[in-house]
């Protein structure tokens, strides 16, 4: 089965500028999290949805962070403005939630460079 | 909410010798516990859990323990190779939406 999907890989901004990062999860997951993981640090929920309502969304940063996720699939993720500690690799990781398969699979991250 | 610890951050080994990191948790409701392990540059990938009716799990090299008691399971890696080397990641799941805590991560060294 394909993998989630993140894009883009890469992206430089300079701050107080703007930024989104899209991503797709496994095909049936209803479950999908954003993380920050600012290098050397553990990844950082930052929220979590289930189908397309949100779970959790304890540490988002409500003032300068958004997410959404569109019909229970795709979500997308928006830094406005950015500030230079925004600097980290995005995560967005799926599951299916059953109650035997908690298992998160994790895309390969959006890392994102504020100046 | 959930607050785990994770020690040691960084962690030395001979290839050949055994592994352990500890992870500590707050929230007596949380029921799974997963490692994950994390190449650089790479994302993290499952290894081994355990949930809470659980008190040990293993798998090959790798085995999982759970004290609900003291509140703190544990990542044994048997008889490592150079390839063990990663940051080792653990986290709990409590609530009844499952939210997820991360521990700080320990970056495992397997020296040849």
């Amino acid at each position: 089965e394909a993998g989630v999907a993140q894009s883009p890989r890469y992206k430089i901004i300079e701050k107080r500028q703007s930024v989104a990062f899209w991503c797709n999860p496994i095909s049936g997951h209803a479950t999908l999290y954003w993380y920050q993981q600012i290098l050397g640090q553990g990844p950082k929920l930052l929220i979590q949805f289930q189908n397309n309502g949100v779970v959790d969304d304890s540490q988002l940063p409500k003032d300068r962070f958004s997410a959404e996720r569109l019909k229970g699939v795709d979500s997308t993720l928006k830094i406005q403005p950015a500030k230079l500690e925004d600097s980290a690799v995005y995560l967005c990781a799926s599951s299916l939630r059953r109650a035997t398969d908690y298992e998160q699979y994790f895309g390969p991250g959006t890392r994102l460079t504020v100046t | 909410g959930e607050n785990v610890e994770q020690h040691p951050s960084t962690l030395s080994v001979q290839e050949g010798d055994s592994a352990v990191i500890k992870c500590t948790y707050s929230d007596s409701a949380s029921n799974y516990f997963p490692w994950y392990k994390q190449e650089l540059g790479k994302r993290p990938q499952l290894i081994i859990d355990i949930r809470s009716n659980v008190g040990e799990k293993k798998d090959q090299r790798i085995a999982v323990t759970l004290n609900k008691t003291a509140k703190h399971f544990s990542l044994h890696i048997t008889e490592t190779q150079p390839e063990d080397s990663a940051v080792y990641f653990c986290a709990a799941y409590s609530g009844g939406y499952q939210k997820v805590t991360f521990g700080t991560g320990t970056k495992l060294q397997v020296i040849p």
